[in-house]
């Protein structure tokens, strides 16, 4: 059963860039596409983007412009930044895997990380 | 974008009742649709995807129905365990989106 774990800072500073690893275990990151959700506290979720093995992506259009996604298949791990933060990016932060292709539900989740954007 | 409008937002309910939450997305996306329980502090778990289809270990209490632009989750007997969090998902296009969540309460 493949496992999903969040891993990175619980506190980033304004204008900062968040930075965010999900490590991938009970199977292999390859052949599969693995995405990145977010919930501010209180709300409901934002599907923030997905990137494939190969390194291909694609990102939420209302993020497009500060999020960046990169795959390391030696470590089986994927990873997000967010550049120029703000408050409003403060949100548990979920790493998951769907089905298989782009376009999917997501059956498996990370436990997910709290990130918050304070000075 | 599509978008996608869950209703009610909360609904208070006992234990014994049938419950229906509704999903309209604001374009027809099929029946590609997901529906999630999520409880407090914990990641949501997929129920329903394809609109209809049960997740595996997922209880026959919960059932799907719906396509085009109008989608229902329903759970035929509310059990103590099944006070929580409902979302859906669209996955018809490539930009994912989520509806905004009905919080089922006891009554």
């Amino acid at each position: 059963q493949v496992q999903l774990q969040e891993s990175g800072p619980g506190l980033v500073k304004p204008s900062e860039t968040l930075s965010l690893t999900c490590t991938v275990s009970g199977g292999s990151i390859s052949s599969n596409y693995w995405s990145w959700i977010r919930q501010p506290p209180g709300k409901g979720l934002e599907w923030i983007g997905y990137i494939y093995y190969s390194g291909s992506a694609k990102y939420n259009p209302s993020l497009k412009s500060r999020v960046a996604m990169s795959v390391d298949t030696s470590k089986n791990l994927f990873s997000l930044k967010l550049s120029s933060v703000t408050a409003t990016d403060t949100a548990v932060y979920y790493c998951a895997r769907g089905q298989g292709v782009a376009t999917t539900p997501f059956q498996h989740w990370g436990h997910g990380t709290l990130v918050t954007v304070s000075s | 974008d599509i978008q996608m409008t869950q209703s009610p937002s909360t609904l208070s309910a006992s234990v014994g009742d049938r419950v229906t939450i509704t999903c309209r997305a604001s374009q027809s996306i099929s029946s590609w649709l997901a529906w999630y329980q999520q409880k407090p502090g914990k990641a949501p778990k997929l129920l329903i995807y394809q609109a209809s289809s049960l997740e595996t270990g997922v209880p026959s209490r919960f059932s799907g129905s719906g396509s085009g632009t109008e989608f229902t989750l329903t759970i035929s007997s509310l059990q103590p365990d099944d006070f929580a969090t409902y979302h859906c998902q669209q996955y018809d296009s490539y930009s994912l989106t989520f509806g905004g969540g009905t919080k089922v309460e006891i009554k």
